[in-house]
């Protein structure tokens, strides 16, 4: 079983609507969870962290976290073409000065 | 402000051959971290500065790899010699403060090793 897993993709989702990332992590351990945007070619991109249970909105972006069930979502509302990307869950057993375990990202694609 | 820069952006070498990447954290970053990414694979973590100290190598793949940060500023990592498995993106990263509780990572554009 992988540390950190993520459905690969590609997801395609029609422009407007609620794009829905997942990801689901081993160690219970684990304390901040991050969402990093990666355009190809470029470095990923820190859009999201959150580290309690419940929801954290952020403009479009609404992160989700469940500790019990060791699970984290990223919601983008009104989903834009420049939302097509590769999105890299990521998790730390500290509070993000450590090292991050990485999912293997989905490809998001929105559709005009 | 300038992000994080890596120096070379590629780099194609030969098996046996000898390279060393750079990376420049963000000003006043006392964290600088390594990572790899190998084709289909995901982001692993190599190895984390704090300072010039090395905080941890866990992830160091062996001992043909070499980070070194003199002065605690930019960092440099070394493989000698070079093996075809070493190909990927290697990505430098640094956040601000050991033990804040808002700390992230910012990453660097990354190196494209290609070992033939």
């Amino acid at each position: 079983q992988k540390e950190v897993e993520q459905n690969s993709g590609p997801l395609s989702v029609p422009e407007g609507a609620i794009a829905s990332l997942n990801c689901t992590y081993s160690d219970r351990g684990s304390q901040s969870f991050f969402w990093y945007r990666q355009y190809s070619g470029k470095s990923p991109e820190l859009i999201m962290f959150i580290y309690s249970n419940g929801d954290k909105e952020d403009g479009r972006f609404t992160a989700q976290l469940n500790k019990a069930s060791q699970y984290v979502s990223l919601l983008i509302r009104d989903s834009q073409p420049s939302d097509s990307a590769t999105y890299l869950c990521a998790v730390g057993i500290g509070f993000g000065n450590e090292k991050l375990t990485f999912g293997t990202g989905t490809r998001l694609t929105i559709i005009p | 402000e300038a992000g994080v820069t890596q120096f070379p952006s590629h780099s194609v070498i030969e098996k046996g051959q000898t390279v060393t990447l750079r990376c420049d954290p963000i000003s006043g970053h006392d964290n600088l971290y390594w990572y790899r990414r190998v084709m289909g694979k995901e982001i692993k973590f190599l190895l984390h500065f704090v300072k010039e100290s090395k905080q941890d190598e866990s992830g160091m793949p062996n001992n043909r790899f070499l980070a070194e940060r003199t002065g605690g500023t930019y960092s440099t990592l070394k493989v000698q010699p070079a093996e075809l498995e070493d190909s990927g993106v290697y990505f430098c990263a640094s956040s601000q403060d050991p033990g804040g509780m808002l700390d992230t990572q910012y990453f660097g554009p990354g190196t494209r090793l290609t070992v033939l």
